[in-house]
């Protein structure tokens, strides 16, 4: 298995430009996180469906940031409009009901 | 509400010595813990989990966990540290109520530097 996918690996962009960060899961699980780390407050949780529903975004910043899981394969993180705060690795995470989850190698994002 | 304490931001050992990485966590339920670790620039790797049974976990790279469930810890352990095992470790919890869904709570990480 490839594990969990990430794309793009990297990104920067300048404030107030739209940002999506994609994620395709481990083929099988039913859960998909998505996290945020930051030096200032470690890793966060924004986010987490399970079968494509989204269970609990009360991690999600605010409105600027929304999460779409349209297939059991795929899911995107948008920002709009971006801001210079928002610089962070964001990592998707997915896993069966009891299992452990399987991290992604994470989307560094660079906004200027 | 579920949370996990990482009390040192860093902590320094001289290879070959024993490692220990502290964790402690708070669930309403049984907890279900984690451990992983991060390289540098990299995603973070499972090394070992908890669930049920012996309190001494054993997981990759030679780590181990010792699950203390009046002291609501669970401390990370390895018995000869090597310089190779320098990386940023997570201590994660998820509280077994149903109440609490499928939720994984990170404790903030301690940047491990083993010295030759």
């Amino acid at each position: 298995d490839a594990g969990v996918i990430q794309s793009p690996r990297h990104e920067v962009t300048e404030m107030g430009q739209e940002v999506t960060l994609r994620c395709k899961p481990i083929s099988g699980h039913d859960y998909l996180f998505w996290y945020r780390q930051t030096m200032m407050r470690g890793l966060e949780l924004l986010i987490y469906f399970n079968n494509n529903v989204p269970i609990d975004d009360s991690g999600m910043p605010e409105d600027r940031f929304s999460a779409k899981m349209p297939n059991a394969s795929f899911s995107t993180l948008k920002i709009q409009p971006s801001e210079p705060r928002d610089s962070a690795v964001y990592f998707c995470a997915s896993s069966l009901k009891s299992g452990r989850p399987y991290f992604g190698p994470g989307t560094r994002l660079t906004v200027t | 509400a579920q949370s996990v304490a990482q009390p040192e931001d860093q902590v320094n050992v001289a290879e070959g010595n024993p490692l220990t990485v502290k964790c402690t966590y708070s669930v309403s339920g049984n907890p279900y813990l984690f451990w992983y670790v991060q390289y540098p620039n990299r995603g973070l790797q499972f090394l070992l989990k908890y669930i049920t049974g012996d309190n001494l976990v054993k997981g990759s790279y030679g780590f181990e966990a010792e699950f203390n469930k009046s002291q609501t810890s669970f401390h990370l352990k390895k018995p000869s540290a090597l310089v190779s095992d320098s990386a940023l470790y997570f201590c994660a919890v998820r509280d077994m109520v149903k109440a609490a869904g499928n939720k994984l709570t990170f404790g903030g990480g301690t940047r491990v530097l083993v010295k030759p």
